[in-house]
């Protein structure tokens, strides 16, 4: 099976700084891969898919890039309501969701 | 609104079944499939499995193969998980998700429910 590692584990940031979350995959999976925000006691949210597609009503500070076994989301501008835990997913196949990235304070 | 409503917190013993219900109002609930997806208490996320709600096709992951049963009823455009053999450690929140194929991933979530299985 697919393994997806996410780095790192957890992020201390302030408001207004550039985040950076990686997500690698142990095979090549193309660009099928998507992040999720989770904000706690609630349900993720998509934020891209393709690996770079902006979902539609995501702000455009957060972005994705990166194919095959290299993916990167990050987010311009951190805002009060960033502060989360965030998640790739491989979503073809047996889908894989990385282990997580708590952004804290 | 597009939205997936899923059925109330629920209390089981171990060895016990559950099943789980997601609602789905506002699209055509042939055209997405529906995923469910489990998180235990401060961890992460976990795929579950998927259904087809088309043809009633379903491909669940390893981890719960031979446990869970993924169906549908198109006539309430309603999705339903049931878990078997429950243990201590099926003490999570399921979601449901929708996803219109596998490139765009899940975009509408329901709420969450909560399974706890205790003696």
């Amino acid at each position: 099976d697919i393994q997806m590692t996410q780095s790192p584990i957890f992020l201390s940031a302030s408001v207004g700084d550039r985040v950076t979350i990686t997500c690698r995959a142990s095979q090549n999976i193309g660009n099928y891969l998507t992040w999720y925000r989770q904000k706690p006691g609630k349900a993720p949210e998509l934020l891209i898919f393709a690996a770079s597609s902006l979902q539609s009503g995501v702000p455009s500070r957060f972005s994705g890039s990166g194919s095959g076994t290299e993916f990167t989301l990050t987010i311009s501008s951190l805002q009060p309501e960033d502060f989360a835990t965030y998640y790739c997913l491989k979503n073809y196949g047996t889908w894989t969701f990385g282990q997580g990235t708590k952004v804290e304070i | 609104q597009v939205q997936l409503v899923q059925s109330g917190a629920e209390m089981k013993k171990p060895g016990a079944s559950v099943k789980v219900s997601c609602k789905a109002s506002g699209y055509s609930f042939t055209s997405y499939y529906i995923h469910w997806v489990r998180q235990a208490p401060g961890q992460g996320l976990e795929w579950m499995g998927l259904i087809n709600p088309s043809d009633g096709s379903t491909y669940y992951g390893q981890n719960f193969q031979g446990r869970v049963t993924m169906t549908r009823d198109t006539s309430t455009s309603t999705a339903y998980m049931e878990l078997s053999g429950l243990r201590s450690d099926d003490t999570v929140v399921y979601f449901c998700a929708r996803a219109g194929g596998d490139y765009f991933g899940m975009d509408v979530w329901g709420q969450g429910t909560t399974v706890t299985v205790s003696s």
